[in-house]
């Protein structure tokens, strides 16, 4: 599975968007952008996934460049619940998901 | 409610113990897959089951096992219990083999080894 890196953390103010960018520039073709969260030791949750196109669901929406190097996670409103560890995955299986570090987003009134 | 239950939640044991954990899926998902999350290692995929077969495997200890039952749920034997077997254990479903459209993950159970 290609690489990703993000920012280990990442303060947003609630309401506003919350940005979240992922770096894969060794993505392959047949590799899909998967995005987890994980809320305080509880299990990851599932938000989106995507292969080339922008997706968008009733949780976040995700923009993947044309060249499929990058991507970023975009949460329109964020919350104090939304405060939470972000894991961006790259996988061309679908499964044995490999979560990294992520990005400690903390989401401040 | 995820709708994945794992049991127990919380476990505490001695070292060189033997202990079963358990998880159902989801209804209607036919693989299972196990994670280990400790401190300094994070998430960590052990092993996938579908439908009751060995499909994927990760960096599984040989002191640990795992078995998908016929109706579905899920065990992961940990025997010999060392004091860096502490963490969190995680069980997710999904519909198919591959989990396309993502896992559904259970709360997890927070094995202690003392």
């Amino acid at each position: 599975d290609a690489k990703t890196t993000q920012p280990p953390s990442m303060d947003c103010a609630e309401g506003r968007a919350a940005n979240l960018p992922c770096n894969h520039s060794t993505i392959s073709g047949n590799e899909y952008v998967y995005w987890y969260r994980q809320i305080h030791s509880q299990g990851p949750q599932y938000i989106i996934h995507g292969l080339k196109n922008n997706e968008t669901n009733e949780m976040a929406s995700l923009i993947i460049t044309e060249d499929r190097k990058s991507s970023t996670l975009i949460l329109p409103h964020a919350t104090l619940r939304d405060t939470a560890v972000y894991y961006c995955i790259v996988n061309n299986a679908g499964n044995m998901l490999t979560f990294g570090g992520g990005t400690r987003l903390m989401v401040k009134p | 409610d995820s709708g994945v239950t794992q049991t127990p939640k919380h476990l505490i044991t001695a070292t060189g113990q033997r202990v079963t954990l358990r998880c159902s899926p989801r209804s209607g998902d036919l693989s299972v897959y196990w994670y280990q999350q400790s401190l300094d290692q994070g998430l960590q995929f052990l092993i996938q089951y579908y439908n009751g077969e060995e499909r994927a495997k990760g960096n599984i200890l040989e002191r640990f096992s795992a078995q998908q039952f016929p109706d579905l749920h899920s065990e992961l034997n940990l025997s010999s219990l060392e004091l860096g077997d502490s963490a969190l254990y995680f069980c997710a479903s999904s519909r198919e083999a591959q989990g396309w459209g993502g896992y559904t993950f259970g709360s997890g159970t927070r094995l202690t080894v003392v």
